[in-house]
């Protein structure tokens, strides 16, 4: 089965900074590859996608993520962080044949003024 | 269009007693999911229906957790008896069925089992 691999727990960013959250997946054709943000106390909210296509997906709030099929990565970038990016960041992997979609740990971002 | 609606927010019960949520997905979405998201960890998918016809449920922890959609809407989610750890959020989604992964995730329901 795939499985989602996120290295990093907690980063923290000064405001106005770029940001990369890294993302591993494992998984043995290309998957569908999915980035979630999660603030406190509320659902996952989509970011980007990728399903095929150019590599490169552009996303809401200014994210965007790179699909790197010889590393097995799908890390998210920011140019410049907003304080209210403050949140826990999801990456997850997808089957092409089913709808089974696996999530990582997280990477919980601070925002520092 | 509304959301995916939850309830409760949160519950706070003693282990070994039982406890029930409920979900109302986007209209006209044939798919519905229950993750389950313990604290520091990723959302886990517990079960998966396909209007009322479960697709996926390996993963749901049978002896205890059961979960129903009656008339391919709503779906109502239980635990008994609880155990302490089964102290997560519990998130529903729901997808139109047509396009790959067009999850749309409700805000969830904080379970504290004490």
């Amino acid at each position: 089965a795939q499985s989602v691999t996120q290295p990093d727990i907690h980063i923290t960013v000064s405001e106005g900074a770029s940001l990369e959250l890294r993302c591993n997946y494992s998984y043995g054709a290309t998957p569908y590859l999915f980035w979630y943000v999660q603030s406190p106390g509320q659902g996952l909210q989509l970011l980007l996608k990728y399903f095929s296509g150019d590599t490169l997906v552009q996303g809401i709030k200014g994210f965007e993520a790179e699909f790197k099929r010889s590393q097995s990565s799908f890390n998210l970038r920011k140019p410049s962080v907003h304080w209210s990016d403050a949140a826990e960041y999801f990456c997850a992997v997808g089957a092409r044949n089913n709808n089974d979609m696996r999530f990582g740990a997280g990477t919980r971002l601070t925002v520092k003024p | 269009e509304a959301g995916v609606a939850q309830s409760p927010r949160y519950k706070i019960i003693e282990k070994r007693q039982s406890v029930a949520f409920w979900c109302n997905p986007i209209s006209g979405h044939a798919t519905l999911y229950w993750y389950q998201q313990i604290l520091g960890q990723g959302p886990k998918l517990l079960i998966q229906f396909q209007n009322n016809g479960v697709v996926d449920d390996s993963q749901l922890p049978k002896d205890r957790f059961s979960a129903e959609r009656l008339k391919g809407v709503d779906s109502t989610l239980k635990i008994q008896p609880a155990k302490l750890e089964d102290s997560a959020v519990y998130l529903c989604a729901s997808s139109p069925g047509d396009s790959p992964y067009g999850y749309t995730f409700g805000s969830g329901t904080r379970l504290t089992v004490v």
